[in-house]
């Protein structure tokens, strides 16, 4: 079946900091690859996607590349705010699964001023 | 912002009663989820609807039940509750017609405590 892994937390940076979050997944067939994120006391939210190998999601700042040949989606950001602390969540799903996502387990980031 | 509401948004329940959570949607989306969150496990699936009546399990169903009567509303039922069904519940919709590449739109969340 599918399965997402995600690098295990919690993660503490400094303001400016540059970001990686490790992703990688085992998924039959072509899934789409999301990165939500979730603040305190919300649900998730949808940060950046990606939908075939080699494409680049990216939205307010923060990039993952799809790739296939190591089947990996990355998080990156290169410069951490404040605001940006949360717990992120890499997730797949499969084009014939009736839209079923598969997460990880989420990676909770704090920055610090 | 998706049109989704969940309630209640926090409940406390004794083991052995019953608990109806409910998910309700604005968007007319096809596709209703119901999604757990524990400490350690990420968001597990317990049950997704794909049309009104028409339901299914996720990989975590075991002592829920779940009903769609109409397009908005999606309930999730625990006919007995437990300790171990303490948890985040989460309703998601989607707005991909089984294609997979449309992402989720979660409600906030019913915080579940089984006392």
């Amino acid at each position: 079946g599918n399965s997402v892994t995600q690098m295990e937390g919690p993660v503490t940076l400094s303001e400016e900091a540059f970001l990686t979050i490790n992703c990688t997944y085992t998924a039959t067939g072509y899934p789409s690859l999301f990165w939500y994120v979730q603040y305190p006391g919300e649900g998730l939210q949808l940060l950046l996607k990606a939908t075939k190998a080699d494409d680049k999601g990216s939205n307010k700042g923060f990039e993952a590349t799809y790739r296939k040949e190591t089947t990996s989606f990355h998080l990156e950001k290169g410069s951490v705010q404040v605001s940006d602390s949360a717990v992120y969540f890499c997730a797949l799903s499969g084009n014939t699964n009736a839209g079923k996502s598969t997460f990880g387990d989420g990676t909770t980031l704090t920055v610090k001023p | 912002d998706a049109g989704i509401t969940q309630s209640p948004r926090h409940k406390v329940t004794e083991t052995g009663t019953p608990v109806t959570l409910r998910c309700h949607q604005t968007e007319n989306h096809r596709y209703m989820y119901w999604y757990r969150q524990d400490p350690g496990h990420g968001l597990r699936l317990i049950h997704y609807s794909y049309g009104v009546k028409d339901t299914d399990k996720g990989e975590v169903s075991d002592g829920y039940s779940v009903s769609r009567s109409k397009t908005e509303d999606f309930l999730l039922t625990l006919e007995s509750a437990t300790s171990s069904q303490t948890s985040v519940y989460f309703c998601a919709i989607s707005e991909s017609e089984a294609l997979g590449d449309s992402p989720l739109h979660f409600g906030n969340g019913t915080r579940l405590t089984v006392t």
